[in-house]
């Protein structure tokens, strides 16, 4: 099986800079991809991380450190709409995504 | 461009029907994919296929079964439901199963067997 780990939930006010972590173990690494999932609605793709570093795009960006087993996703400028469920998903080495029971975002005004 | 579409959005199934969920997708993407996803325990594979006419067991197959005719079709069908496959379920696919290729979600089904 697959262990991912990420905050259940965290509230962060609208303009402010927010960090949700995972840390994960799985068997073999073939990268790993952010989702975001609106209530209601289909998971979205964010980011992918391969390699070690850090990936920016726009206002998000996604870290990753193989050796730790540990990714960050950082939104800046909160905005309202960011108000989502936000899911780590590590790669094995075969085909498998594997999710994270995702952390709830509430962006406050 | 649709991308990937799904039906029924919703359906209310008595215990024991057969029910296929459909999926189709225009983006001629090799593989295919169907979740669950249950409040508390995220979204779960149950099914996937990395080519038309193969088909493979996810985490949790039980009480599933698929198939894979063409590239754009990949249906999913309850054979008898039982009240536990209630969920909401997502198709997804990806134009292949390279590490970088990044599955795109259907709008999902929502299930409910009673």
């Amino acid at each position: 099986g697959q262990n991912i780990d990420q905050p259940t939930e965290m509230t962060a006010t609208e303009g402010a800079i927010v960090q949700i972590n995972c840390t994960y173990q799985t068997s073999g690494f073939n990268g790993l991809f952010w989702y975001q999932q609106h209530a209601g609605e289909a998971p979205t793709f964010l980011s992918y991380n391969v390699l070690d570093g850090l990936e920016e795009k726009g206002r998000f960006s996604s870290f990753l450190s193989r050796s730790k087993g540990y990714s960050y996703l950082l939104l800046k400028e909160l905005q309202m709409k960011d108000s989502a469920s936000y899911l780590c998903a590590p790669r094995n080495s075969g085909y498998a995504l594997n999710f994270g029971k995702g952390t709830s975002l509430l962006v406050t005004p | 461009i649709a991308g990937i579409t799904q039906a029924p959005t919703s359906q209310i199934l008595a215990a024991g029907r057969r029910m296929t969920l459909r999926c189709t997708q225009d983006m001629r993407h090799n593989a295919m994919y169907w979740y669950r996803q249950d409040l508390g325990l995220g979204l779960r594979l149950i099914h996937y296929s990395n080519t038309a006419g193969t088909t493979g067991k996810g985490e949790v197959p039980d009480g599933y079964s698929v198939s894979r005719a063409n590239t754009d079709d990949f249906p999913l069908t309850l054979a008898s439901a039982v009240p536990s496959q209630t969920s909401v379920y997502f198709c997804a696919s990806s134009a292949g199963l390279a590490g970088s290729d990044t599955q795109y979600f259907g709008p999902g089904t929502r299930l409910t067997v009673l």
